[in-house]
């Protein structure tokens, strides 16, 4: 167990739809980071977090947005979801903000139909 | 761009045996961080070791060691006394230690351990 829970684990949707995905870290760590693991794109990185701000922008379409609350949870927003959506969506954390270790939580499976 | 290249898409090895995994990264930086990470089944993503760029000699962690081959820009990972529950996808990642830069995955290498 790497200390970072996400929320839910499955999610099954339909196209157009708009879903959030919830990440808390491990305790301590300041920065969150957002990947997508598709099949044939494999790990992508989204989004970096790091105490409230947003630090480092990777492949995040203009449909999917991301925040980190006072109290270093992460919400990802992903809407008008498109079949091609559908993946694993990994929440990782890290004490600091410059990408040392980052830890990984167990991902969210969404399915859009 | 950095880019992270495994060749071995699949491999497989005796229960109790040796094997090594692959991996080569391009870069032109030279103050970097290197990882393997696993994913079982279940599909977490586990952190199995890490190796700093600057530091000559290899990662170990109990049954899983590195070798660091920083001319070659190469970072193979080999399992001893391989179990069953090695069983897994392993992917190579590198993290350049400037600024905020990205963790660039390999697409992986799927190990097969038989009983």
């Amino acid at each position: 167990d790497s200390g970072v829970t996400q929320t839910p684990k499955h999610l099954i949707t339909a196209t157009g739809q708009r879903v959030t995905l919830r990440c808390s870290p491990r305790s301590g760590d300041l920065s969150v980071y957002w990947y997508q693991q598709s099949l044939d794109q494999g790990l992508q990185f989204l989004i970096q977090y790091y105490n409230g701000e947003e630090r480092a922008k990777g492949n995040i379409l203009e449909r999917f947005s991301a925040q980190q609350f006072p109290d270093l949870h992460s919400e990802l927003n992903l809407s008008s979801l498109e079949l091609g959506d559908s993946a694993l969506y990994f929440c990782a954390s890290s004490r600091g903000s410059l990408w040392e270790t980052q830890y990984f939580g167990p991902g969210t499976r969404l399915l859009v139909l | 761009a950095q880019t992270v290249t495994q060749s071995q898409p699949e491999m497989s090895v005796q229960e109790a045996e040796t094997v090594t995994l692959s991996c080569t990264y391009d870069t032109s930086e030279s103050d970097y961080y290197l990882f393997w990470y696993k994913q079982p089944p279940s599909r977490q993503m586990i952190l199995v070791i890490r190796q700093e760029a600057y530091k000559q000699q290899n990662a170990t962690e109990n049954r899983f060691s590195v070798n660091f081959q920083k001319a070659a820009k190469s970072f193979s990972l080999k399992i001893s006394d391989s179990q069953l529950g090695d069983a897994a996808m392993y992917f190579c990642a590198y993290r350049a230690n400037s600024g905020n830069t990205p963790l660039v995955f390999g697409k992986g290498t799927r190990l097969s351990v038989i009983a």
